[in-house]
């Protein structure tokens, strides 16, 4: 079956400018975690939506970060004014209701220059 | 507050050889702990989980993995490695509240030489 997809795959931006990533989960999969990987910092947790609301957004490094989930499913993270630091990889990944584990998307490679 | 250790940042073996990726975990209460791979340029791969029951776990690409309670471990093992099985490892645990968001290591590259 179809797994969790995530566009663009690569994005290149300037400076300053605003990002919009794209996460697809698994159809059916209530919760939906966006993880940002980066070499500095390891994996680290951004924001968990529990169907369209976000319970836990501790993980959001700075008001600059945004992310919606609509209908219960796709979800986008949204980066203003993009600074340096924000270049990683960021993953999303969805999970069923339970206990089941995390299943993760490709992830987008975001380079600010 | 939950979180794991892998202490190895690589961990090299030749083909053929058994192979330990090691984890260590803290937690308050009952843990849940979840090995991933990640092969280049791809997403995170679940490979197995401890939730409750059996101690040794078996998991995808005969993978396993041994929980022990009292050194607080969970390291990863398979018998008989591949070259193929060269990527990155990561041990998780759940936290322990009802978002259930994953706390992961740093990551051990595993190496495996022909």
């Amino acid at each position: 079956g179809a797994g969790v997809s995530q566009s663009p795959s690569n994005k290149v931006t300037e400076k300053g400018k605003d990002v919009e990533l794209r996460c697809d989960p698994i159809s059916g999969h209530t919760a939906l975690y966006w993880y940002r990987q980066s070499l500095g910092q390891g994996l680290e947790f951004l924001i968990y939506f529990q169907g369209n609301s976000a319970p836990d957004k501790s993980g959001l490094p700075s008001d600059r970060f945004s992310a919606e989930r609509t209908g219960g499913s796709v979800s986008t993270l949204t980066i203003q004014r993009t600074q340096q630091e924000d270049s990683a990889v960021y993953l999303c990944a969805s999970r069923r209701q339970g206990l089941g584990e995390q299943y993760f998307g490709p992830g987008t490679r975001l380079t600010v220059t | 507050a939950q979180s794991v250790a892998q202490p190895e940042d690589q961990v090299n073996v030749a083909e053929g050889n058994p192979l330990t990726v090691k984890c260590t975990y803290s937690v308050s209460g009952n843990p849940y702990l979840f090995w991933y791979v990640q092969y280049p340029n791809r997403g995170l791969q679940f490979l197995l989980k401890y939730i409750t029951g059996d101690n040794l776990v078996k998991g995808s690409y005969g993978f396993e993995a041994e929980f022990n309670k009292s050194q607080t471990s969970f390291h990863l093992k398979k018998p008989s490695a591949l070259v193929s099985d060269s990527a990155l490892y990561f041990c998780a645990v759940r936290v322990n509240t009802g978002f259930q968001k994953l706390v992961f290591g740093t990551g051990t590259r595993l190496l495996v030489s022909p």
